[in-house]
């Protein structure tokens, strides 16, 4: 079965660390994968997405994520945190299945320590 | 133009009650998605249409949830005789067509509390 598998639920990183959020996939075919972040009362923005290609993927807000098929990992990587992207974070995989759909993971919180 | 809005933004419903909630896409996207979110849960899919044909609805919890697209545009999930167990964040998406490479629209989702 499709899933996504997000092991932190709760991280929490002083401003100006580095960041990396995991993300385990498990799906039979080739994976398209995502990671959205949700503020608190907004809704889920897209921060960025891998089809194909080049397995290291930039999105915005400065965040970047590396595919590894040999883990079936997504992570999700920033270089230096900023107080303003304390967030929740979802990673998710767009499966098929007579129609495209998104299977999120559970989220990860991430708090900023000024 | 604007981004996907949904209406209400909270709704406090009895148990039993009938409740309807509101999604307006984005102006001329095909692909109408609708997720329920848990507290402390990532959204998990409840249906799909493809302008007004409902292709998926596999993600409905039971027959109580009903949900419907009639012109295309504007779509309502309907939520009959809500139990506790409904209380959730409902969050609509939209994309231009639905394809695997379209970038799904969130709302901000509907706040539903049964008590």
């Amino acid at each position: 079965a499709q899933s996504v598998t997000q092991p932190d639920i709760h991280i929490t990183v002083s401003e100006g660390a580095s960041l990396e959020l995991r993300c385990n996939y498990s799906y039979g075919a080739t994976p398209y994968l995502f990671w959205y972040v949700q503020s608190p009362g907004q809704g889920l923005q897209l921060l960025l997405k891998y089809f194909s290609g080049d397995t290291l993927v930039q999105g915005i807000k400065g965040f970047e994520a590396e595919f590894k098929r040999s883990q079936s990992s997504f992570n999700l990587r920033k270089p230096s945190v900023h107080w303003s992207d304390a967030a929740e974070y979802f990673c998710a995989v767009g499966v098929w299945s007579g129609t495209y759909k998104y299977i999120f993971g559970t989220g990860t919180r991430l708090k900023v320590l000024a | 133009g604007a981004g996907v809005s949904q209406s209400p933004r909270y709704k406090v419903a009895k148990r039993g009650q009938d409740v309807a909630l509101r999604c307006d896409p984005i102006s001329g996207h095909v692909s109408l998605f609708w997720y329920q979110q848990a507290l402390g849960q990532g959204p998990e899919f409840l249906t799909y249409f493809q302008n007004e044909a409902q292709l998926d609805k596999s993600g409905l919890p039971s027959d109580r949830f009903f949900a419907e697209r009639p012109e295309g545009s504007v779509s309502t999930l309907k939520i009959q005789r809500t139990q506790q167990e409904d209380s959730a964040v409902y969050l609509c998406a939209s994309s231009l067509t639905g394809g695997a490479i379209d970038e799904q629209f969130f709302g901000p989702g509907t706040r539903l509390t049964v008590l």
